[in-house]
């Protein structure tokens, strides 16, 4: 059974440094990884995609790698802002047809100006 | 255009009632998910429509979950004789045929079982 973690659960930056978020899963037969930013009782937007064939994604100060041998991901934000203040969720997607995701249990952002 | 939206936002149901939930994906998106998001639990996989073909209902908890989805957009996830373990936040995800693209949520509907 494919089970997603990430660590830290929680982090708290002074505005302006950068940092990494980890995300790994147990099961290495993936198609794609995401990451997701959750607003407080917001819904989840995605921030980056990365298919299976790839090795990272770029979004503005938002990177993402994916080491599918080693079940591992980062997402690494640049210059963090108090605006990143959110929750970033990471999941897998099992499916080759685009089924189900299967998500982490977050890391709770909180960036000060 | 519009996103996914969901509706009610919040939902406060008695114990042993049964509730409905309602989700309208973007419009074109053959692609629908349903999911639910409690403390602890994290966010759960429940059901997945793709197009005409069968949904993959193997994340529903229960027989009382069921979810249909008609003309192939609007969903409705049905919650019979609700227990106060249902309480969380139901999301809503719809996406186009394609399946190297990403999932669009909805804002999701808050369920509260006294």
């Amino acid at each position: 059974k494919q089970e997603v973690t990430q660590i830290p659960a929680a982090l708290s930056v002074p505005e302006g440094e950068n940092l990494v978020l980890n995300c790994s899963f147990t099961d290495s037969a993936i198609y794609n990884l995401q990451w997701f930013r959750q607003d407080p009782g917001k819904g989840l937007t995605s921030l980056l995609l990365i298919q299976s064939s790839q090795r990272e994604q770029t979004s503005g100060r938002l990177n993402a790698s994916l080491d599918k041998s080693s079940g591992r991901s980062t997402l690494y934000i640049a210059a963090s802002q108090p605006g990143d203040s959110a929750t970033y969720l990471c999941a897998v997607g099992p499916d080759p047809q685009g089924g189900k995701l299967i998500f982490g249990q977050g890391t709770e952002l909180s960036v000060k100006p | 255009g519009a996103g996914v939206s969901q509706s009610p936002s919040n939902k406060v149901t008695e114990k042993g009632k049964d509730v409905e939930l309602r989700c309208d994906p973007i419009s074109g998106h053959t692609a629908l998910y349903w999911y639910r998001q409690s403390l602890g639990q994290g966010l759960e996989f429940l059901i997945y429509f793709q197009g005409n073909s069968a949904p993959d209902k193997s994340g529903l908890p229960s027989d009382r979950f069921s979810a249909e989805r008609t003309g192939g957009s609007v969903s409705t996830l049905t919650i019979q004789r609700t227990q106060q373990e249902d309480s969380a936040v139901y999301l809503c995800a719809s996406r186009t045929g394609t399946h190297q693209e990403t999932q669009y949520f909805g804002p999701g509907t808050r369920l509260l079982v006294l």
